[in-house]
């Protein structure tokens, strides 16, 4: 089954302690992105990756950062998390970026900091 | 700046009667607009999107939606509304010149039986 998958589904941290939130797709897409979700404010983009080692900055990338080692693999890292980072974070693939790309979502990562 | 409105933060609907969840836009360039609806507790999925050509797109679910370049809008449509169409939905852009799409508030869409 073609998806996005995201781990973990929930999170309960506390202020300043590194975490990884993973991203992967199986359908060999070649852009990925971050964003998280936030009452009012719709989906904010974080970071996104036109594909392997090639990532640019979203509207949002402060305090975060990612990589992309391998195509299916698109991690989202917080350093040093502050409780203005807890949010919902999805992650999302497509075909090449284009711009009538179809983005695909995964289920979403509830991130709370303490 | 470049932007995507959704005016109403919900929507309430008699199941059976049409709905419509507003949208506009401000954009440098062509517009690319999508429509995306998230249930609870799931991701985004994708509904329907305006790339070209005829302004009345048909999408997934029933739903459609109308372009309307002089107004910048793209307003999600559905004749007759079903109380499992209630969820969260999306209207985004995409940008030209990268590879950035910009999302509206949301309006939540709560169809009553």
């Amino acid at each position: 089954e073609a998806q996005v998958t995201q781990n973990p589904r929930y999170l309960i941290t506390v202020t300043g302690k590194k975490l990884t939130v993973t991203c992967s797709q199986n359908m060999n897409h070649e852009y990925m992105s971050w964003y998280r979700q936030d009452p009012g404010l719709g989906l904010r983009q974080i970071y996104y990756s036109m594909n392997v080692e090639v990532t640019d900055k979203g509207d949002v990338p402060e305090g975060y950062k990612v990589s992309r080692k391998e195509k299916r693999n698109f991690p989202l890292i917080l350093e040093s998390p502050s409780p203005n980072q807890t949010s919902l974070y999805f992650c999302a693939s497509s075909l090449d970026g284009g711009r009538t790309d179809t983005q695909y979502f995964g289920p979403g990562t509830r991130l709370t900091v303490l | 700046a470049q932007s995507v409105a959704q005016p109403e933060d919900q929507v309430n609907v008699a199941e059976g009667n049409p709905l419509t969840v507003k949208c506009t836009y401000s954009v440098s360039g062509n517009p690319y607009l999508f429509w995306y609806v998230q249930y609870p507790n799931r991701g985004l999925q994708f509904l329907l999107k305006y790339i070209t050509g005829d302004n009345l797109v048909k999408g997934s679910y029933g739903f459609e939606a109308e372009f309307n370049k002089s107004q910048t809008s793209f307003h999600l449509k559905k004749p007759s509304a079903l109380v499992s169409d209630s969820a969260l939905y999306f209207c985004a852009v995409r940008l030209s010149g990268g590879f950035k799409t910009i999302f509206g508030a949301g309006t939540r869409l709560f169809v009553k039986a």
